[in-house]
């Protein structure tokens, strides 16, 4: 398993502004993803961060609109741009570990954003 | 993209009820389902990770088992405790997993 925090746990925005999220692992891990959920919606995949290259998205989701970083093996930012009310959500990061079957993943706590 | 249907939406139990959930997904391309346990503001839980047909898999007073066939799997709680409370998610895929909405449960004492 893997241990991982997110900062910050919660926050309320002013529309128009950007907030970063960070995502911290206790290990050094391959794969990391972002995901958020709306009220009353399912848990959604934004992108896949990738060490060293670009972030991957999902089909709906754009870097201009949720630019990620991931510098090492152990970090990622997922920053919401140009905020709106219907970005407020509970975002999720979470790492797979190599070898585990089926893709195992685990996550962190979630950040929930409100934006006003 | 993939539907992944839970059923029940919500559900309110006591304390000693046995219950269970289903989680119903597209049968072709299969390659692993997972269950996770999410209760508020606390991380998602991973349950099991099932890649088998006619897999099934235990922890605790906690069961499931798939078919992936028919496209669907079932997750069993024997004897409801309050602590159960949360919202468990079924997700099929591998790597990007494709998220049911959930079924809330609620275990009175």
């Amino acid at each position: 398993s893997a241990v991982i925090s997110q900062k910050p746990s919660r926050d309320i925005c002013q529309r128009g502004t950007s907030l970063t999220i960070q995502c911290q692992v206790d290990s050094q891990v391959t794969m990391m993803f972002w995901y958020r959920q709306q009220p009353g919606q399912s848990l959604t995949l934004i992108a896949t961060a990738n060490q060293g290259s670009e972030a991957t998205y999902e089909s709906g989701f754009v870097i201009d609109k949720f630019p990620i970083s991931r510098p090492n093996l152990t970090f990622s930012t997922l920053t919401v741009s140009n905020m709106s009310p219907e970005d407020s959500s509970i975002y999720l990061c979470s790492v797979g570990l190599a070898g585990g079957p089926g893709g195992e993943q685990f996550f962190g706590p979630g950040t929930r954003l409100t934006v006003l | 993209i993939l539907n992944v249907e839970q059923s029940p939406q919500s559900l309110h139990v006591q304390e000693g009820d046995s219950t269970n959930f289903t989680c119903s997904f597209p049968s072709s391309n299969f390659y692993a389902l997972h269950w996770y346990r999410w209760e508020t503001a606390k991380s998602p839980e991973a349950l099991f990770v099932m890649t088998l047909n006619g897999d099934e898999k235990k922890k605790g007073r906690i069961s499931a088992t798939l078919n992936t066939k028919e496209g669907y799997s079932y997750l069993y709680i024997k004897g409801s405790q309050p602590e159960d409370s949360a919202t468990y998610l079924c997700a099929p895929g591998f790597q990007k997993l494709v998220f049911g909405t959930g079924t809330r449960l609620l275990v009175s004492p």
